[in-house]
């Protein structure tokens, strides 16, 4: 079954310092996006993109996010400026078009960044 | 925006069948969704409905009524693997998901 695959599965970084997390949706699909997870919380929508642009963000996402698709593979997620409550699991997805709803997002299997 | 209220711990024991409910206060409701967690993992689609009415899926079934901005997810013969975490999210036309804040399933022996 195709799979959402990202790297790396856990990054520990220091207060300040700038992250990349990285995504490779599954091959045919067309919109993408970043969810958190605080742990013990719920999961909590940041971003959506399509077409090589943002369709819709959250409150969370303010200017020190931001995404990218450089190629045609990879999806990624940078934070500028990393604060201690950037702490969470952070969780690609992706689906095929608007209609595969029905079908579920496919999620991959998460980075889990803590700051210190 | 978008809130969802669920139970947050449900216990049940194995072969039983558990309904956790989902109610929900939205602007531009599109339909219901059902994901799985279990610890340390990603969410896994379960089910959507987007019509009112009860949609099955082998021993999972979800419910929706939108003229009562509720919805359910009902488990029968309850296995110890379906210890996990249940979230309902609602969709917008955009796609983007607002979940609730989960429901903790214990099943025990």
């Amino acid at each position: 079954e195709p799979e959402v695959t990202q790297t790396p599965s856990h990054q520990v970084t220091q207060m300040g310092q700038e992250v990349i997390l990285r995504c490779v949706p599954i091959s045919n699909h067309l919109y993408f996006y970043w969810y958190r997870q605080i742990l013990g919380q719920k999961v909590e929508f940041l971003v959506s993109f399509y077409n090589n642009e943002i369709s819709e963000k959250s409150e969370i996402f303010d200017d020190q996010f931001s995404v990218e698709r450089p190629d045609g593979s990879n999806f990624t997620l940078k934070i500028r400026s990393t604060k201690l409550e950037d702490s969470a699991m952070y969780f690609c997805a992706s689906n095929r078009d608007r209609d595969s709803i029905s079908r579920g997002y496919t999620f991959g299997s998460g980075t889990r960044l803590t700051v210190v | 925006g978008q809130s969802l209220e669920q139970p947050s711990e449900v216990t049940a024991v194995e072969g039983a069948i558990v309904q956790i409910n989902c109610t929900y206060q939205t602007s531009g409701f599109y339909g219901l969704s059902w994901y799985q967690q279990h610890d340390g993992g990603a969410p896994t689609f379960l089910s959507y409905n987007g019509l009112d009415g009860l949609e099955e899926t082998g021993r999972f079934s979800s419910f929706l009524s939108r003229s009562d901005s509720y919805g359910y997810l009902l488990l029968q013969e309850l296995q110890m693997k379906d210890s996990a975490s249940y979230f309902c999210a609602a969709s917008n036309a955009g796609n983007m998901l607002t979940f609730g804040g989960g429901t903790r399933l214990m099943v025990k022996p």
